[in-house]
């Protein structure tokens, strides 16, 4: 049972290159999200996508596109990577957008970026 | 706007002793979900429990119960019988539903099991 599954595990870009974060769901949730988690704390929301074909922004957008490729899939990209980039990525998903629908969350991505 | 305070950045707790880590929250909406997470060195998101707002009992999972008082607006995670598999970060979040229900995290507490 894989659950939420990210690639790749570590990265490090140069200032400027672009990558793309691959996230699939296997537990045919409707909601899917991405987070960023800088040392010492919790994380931020940085897209999220409520439903097949729906995406918004959270609270830290800037530099970042997403696209919610079908149910399964949701990948995150850097158009031009900085250093104030660098943390770890998480992608979660939830059954549905309500309160009291847990998030589940993959192994993370942890992106340097020199 | 809604905002979640975890006040203990780190605490220590013997094996086989009981431990309360602390959460509070702020929100004006009656409609809202908290919950826990736990992120051990290994770098992973562990949802351990989970509490609704019209939720009239403490909820319960395991070794894990969390003590929610709502007047107080606090939900703090009991965790019984402490393990040496316990040492991680904990954080606490909230969704709020007339807020887009996104999931608010707080800054965390490391909890560290003595032998």
């Amino acid at each position: 049972n894989a659950g939420v599954t990210q690639t790749p595990k570590f990265q490090v870009l140069k200032t400027g290159q672009s990558m793309t974060l691959q996230c699939a769901q296997d537990m045919n949730h409707n909601s899917m999200y991405w987070y960023r988690q800088d040392p010492g704390m919790g994380l931020r929301l940085i897209y999220y996508s409520a439903s097949e074909g729906t995406t918004d922004k959270g609270e830290v957008p800037n530099g970042y596109n997403v696209s919610r490729l079908n149910k399964r899939e949701f990948s995150l990209r850097l158009e031009s990577a900085a250093p104030s980039q660098t943390s770890v990525y998480f992608c979660a998903s939830s059954e549905d957008r309500g309160p009291n629908s847990p998030l589940h969350f993959g192994n993370g991505t942890r992106l340097t970026v020199t | 706007a809604q905002k979640i305070t975890q006040t203990q950045p780190g605490m220590f707790v013997q094996e086989k002793e009981a431990v309360t880590l602390d959460c509070t929250y702020d929100t004006s909406d009656p409609s809202y979900g908290l919950f826990w997470y736990k992120q051990p060195s290994s770098g992973e998101m562990i949802f351990l429990i989970y509490q609704g707002s019209y939720d009239q009992q403490n909820a319960t999972e395991g070794r894990y119960s969390l003590n929610f008082q709502k007047a107080r607006k606090s939900a703090n995670l009991v965790i019984s019988a402490s393990q040496l598999g316990d040492s991680a970060m904990y954080f606490c979040a909230m969704r709020v539903e007339n807020a887009g229900n996104m999931l608010t995290f707080g800054g965390g507490t490391r909890l560290m099991v003595k032998p």
